[in-house]
Formats: C-alpha cells, structure tokens, sequence
C-alpha cells in the first residue's frame, strides 16, 4: 500500500491529453512539494516534474504538473507511442522523514 | 554528464546481507546539497525509496528497514553503498541508486529533492 495514491492505470489515444492524478495528505503533498517520474520498464526512471511544475531541461512542454492542497495532477498533451510508460509521483514526507512514492500508473497509448 | 552504474550480486541467500556499490562519474561524492539514494522496485510493485546519504554526513532511511540498512560512501573510489542485513525473499527487487539535489520552496524551506541522475538497476533475487 503507497502513501501516495494513484490510479493504476490511464489510457488515451495519440494525440490527445491525459491528466493522471495523485492523492496524498498533509504530511506529504500538502507541505511539500511533487515530483514526476516516467519509466519504462527496463530502463532508469526519468525525472519529468520537480518543484509540482518545474520542467528539468530536455523535458518538452507537452508535460504539466500542479498542485493543488494534498494532491497533484501531471498532465501530458499531444499524447505520442512513447509516452507508454509508468508515472510515478513522489513528495517528502516530513513524518516518515523521507520521500514517499505513488503506486505508479501505467499509461497505454 | 553525471553517471550511476550499480554492481554487486544477483542473487542472495535468505538470511545473508545484501551489499551493492553505485559508482558515480561526472559528479563528486562529497559535493554539499546532494542526496546520495538507493531506491527499488519489488516485481509488480511501485519504486520504493530506501534511503540516502546527505551531505556525506547525515542518513534518512526508510522505517521499515531501519534496522538493517546501512548506506555509506568512498571517497576514494567515488561511490557510495548499500548494505541490507538478513534478507527474505521480499527483498527481491530491482535496485536503484540515484543523485537527488536538495532543492528549496517557494517557502525557502528544504521540500522534495529531485532525484535527477539514475543508475540502469540491478536486479537482486533473494533465495535459497
């Protein structure tokens, strides 16, 4: 079981947008901020989203992240095949005194 | 270019201790404001964080295995270790070490750092 929650799965066609969302509390998200990962299997994660919507250099625009209470949204616009990976969310938790991660969600495209 | 490349054993008998090395290019061990983290991926499951190493001198390790983690660095070598007492077979996982950069708020305080570096992963089994 996750601290942070988050759907499974998401799904959506080439081209259009998909908005995956993460659920946490006030330990968490509600007093620090999220971050994105994408990965696919086999490979190292990527850091997508820092600071709920700070983009690391070489990360498109097509790739949103807010915040908004104790949970967050990554959004991803112009969906495109390499998209297909797992999103995972992730926030300090200042009472595990650590970084805590989503559940992951697996998007299809 | 910062690089990570985890080594160590790919599989591990119950009851034994796990040891892992990340070996770092591209970026210094002892460099202030870095964390220096492990991180898995149990098969079917979600990335875990395990724990870091903090400005070389300070340790954050998951509850659940505090205990039986020790992560410490080298200098020397560049590199920085995992050691995990008395494995079970649910610490079979994926292993990951990563670079995270203290990074502060629009509060000014230390909040999530990004972990912006990753190594490929090393698979470990743990059984007998």
């Amino acid at each position: 079981q996750s601290v942070l929650t988050q759907p499974p799965s998401a799904s959506a066609t080439p081209g259009q947008r998909v908005t995956i969302r993460c659920s946490g509390s006030g330990s968490n998200i509600g007093s620090n901020d999220v971050t994105w990962y994408q990965h696919v299997p086999g490979k190292a994660p990527r850091l997508l989203i820092y600071g709920n919507y700070k983009r690391p250099s070489g990360v498109p625009d097509r790739f949103f992240g807010s915040k908004s209470g104790t949970s967050a949204s990554l959004a991803i616009n112009g969906l495109q095949l390499d998209d297909e990976a797992d999103y995972y969310c992730a926030a300090w938790d200042d009472n595990l005194n650590g970084p805590v991660f989503g559940g992951g969600t697996k998007l299809t495209v | 270019q910062v690089q990570l490349q985890e080594s160590g054993p790919g599989l591990v008998k119950p009851s034994q201790t796990l040891s892992l090395l990340c070996s770092v290019s591209g970026d210094s061990i002892s460099r202030d404001g870095l964390y220096w983290t492990w991180i898995r991926q149990r098969p079917g499951k979600g990335l875990e964080w395990i724990g870091s190493r903090y400005n070389v001198g300070t340790t954050y390790y998951a509850p659940s295995l505090r205990g039986r983690l020790s992560i410490s660095h080298d200098a020397s070598t560049n590199a920085f270790s995992l050691v995990l007492d008395s494995v079970t077979a649910a610490d079979t996982a994926v292993y990951y070490c990563a670079r995270g950069r203290a990074y502060y708020g629009s509060s000014g305080y230390p909040t999530t750092p990004p972990f912006d570096y990753w190594g490929q992963g090393i698979l470990v089994t743990v059984s007998s």
